[in-house]
C-alpha cells in the first residue's frame, strides 16, 4: 500500500496562474480532506469530502475548488493563484467516522506563489 | 464550535527528562481528542487518540495522554525523552457523534531535545 500520495511535491506559480493538486489514496477510505499549513497557525481545513461525488467547505475555502470524481482521488484547484496561497498543502483520508479511524496524511505539497 | 489551545509553541527538554506538552480544548459536546506528530518535511502521523472509555490513553513511541473533562485538557507526556522525539506535535479535537467528521488542530508545539 502506498497510503496517501500527493502530486506534485513542489511547485512555484506566478500570481494569476492556475494549477491542480492531486491526492490519491489506496486504502478505500470514504473521507478525504485538504488542509493548508502555515507557520504558527497549525493546519486549517480547506475542503473535504465524505464520499465519491461529494464535497464540502472547510474553514478556509475561498480561492480553492475541489472535485471527487473517483473515490480514490481528491483534487484541489487554484483558479487564480495569489501570494496568500503560498503554503504547504496536506491531503488526508480516513475510513468512516473519526471514532473508528484516524486521518492518514500525505507527505505534502509545498507551493510558492510569486 | 470546537477549538484547541496548545500552550507553548516551543518546548525544550534534556534527553532522558520528562516530556509534557499541554493541550486544552473547547467543545460543546463530548470530544474526540487526538495527538499527531510531524517530523521535518513529512506529513502528520497519529500518536494516540481518545474517543470513549479509559481516560488514560497510550500511544506509539512511549507517549501517553490523559483526558481530564473537568480541566478540559488532554496533555501529552513521555517519561523519558529520546533524541528521535524531536518533532512538531499537534493536538486536535472533533465533536463526537455529531456527524461532524472534521478535525480542528492546535497551532502546534515544536519539541527540541537537548543532548
Amino acid at each position: 500500500n502506498a497510503g496517501v500520495t500527493q502530486t506534485p511535491k513542489f511547485r512555484v506559480l506566478k500570481t494569476g496562474q492556475s494549477m491542480t493538486l492531486l491526492c490519491a489514496q489506496d486504502m478505500n477510505h470514504e473521507y478525504m480532506y485538504w488542509y493548508r499549513q502555515d507557520p504558527g497557525m497549525g493546519l486549517r481545513l480547506i475542503h473535504y469530502s465524505v464520499g465519491e461525488g461529494t464535497t464540502a467547505k472547510g474553514e478556509v475555502p475561498d480561492g480553492y475548488n475541489v472535485s471527487r470524481l473517483k473515490k480514490q482521488n481528491f483534487l484541489l484547484g487554484l483558479e487564480s493563484a495569489a501570494p496568500s496561497q503560498t503554503s504547504v498543502y496536506f491531503c488526508a483520508s480516513s475510513p468512516l467516522g473519526l471514532e473508528r479511524g484516524e486521518q492518514f496524511f500525505g507527505p505534502g505539497t509545498r507551493l510558492t506563489v510569486l | 464550535a470546537q477549538s484547541v489551545t496548545q500552550l507553548g509553541s516551543h518546548v525544550s527538554v534534556s534527553e532522558g527528562a520528562l516530556v509534557l506538552l499541554r493541550c486544552n480544548y473547547s467543545s460543546s459536546v463530548p470530544p474526540y481528542l487526538f495527538w499527531y506528530v510531524q517530523y521535518p518535511n513529512q506529513g502528520l502521523q497519529l500518536l494516540l487518540k481518545y474517543t470513549t472509555g479509559a481516560t488514560l490513553v497510550k500511544g506509539i513511541n512511549g507517549f501517553e495522554a490523559e483526558f481530564k473533562k473537568s480541566e478540559t485538557s488532554f496533555h501529552l507526556t513521555k517519561p523519558s525523552a529520546h533524541m528521535s522525539d524531536a518533532a512538531e506535535y499537534f493536538c486536535a479535537v472533533s465533536e463526537a457523534n455529531s456527524g461532524n467528521e472534521k478535525l480542528t488542530f492546535g497551532t502546534g508545539t515544536r519539541l527540541t531535545i537537548i543532548p
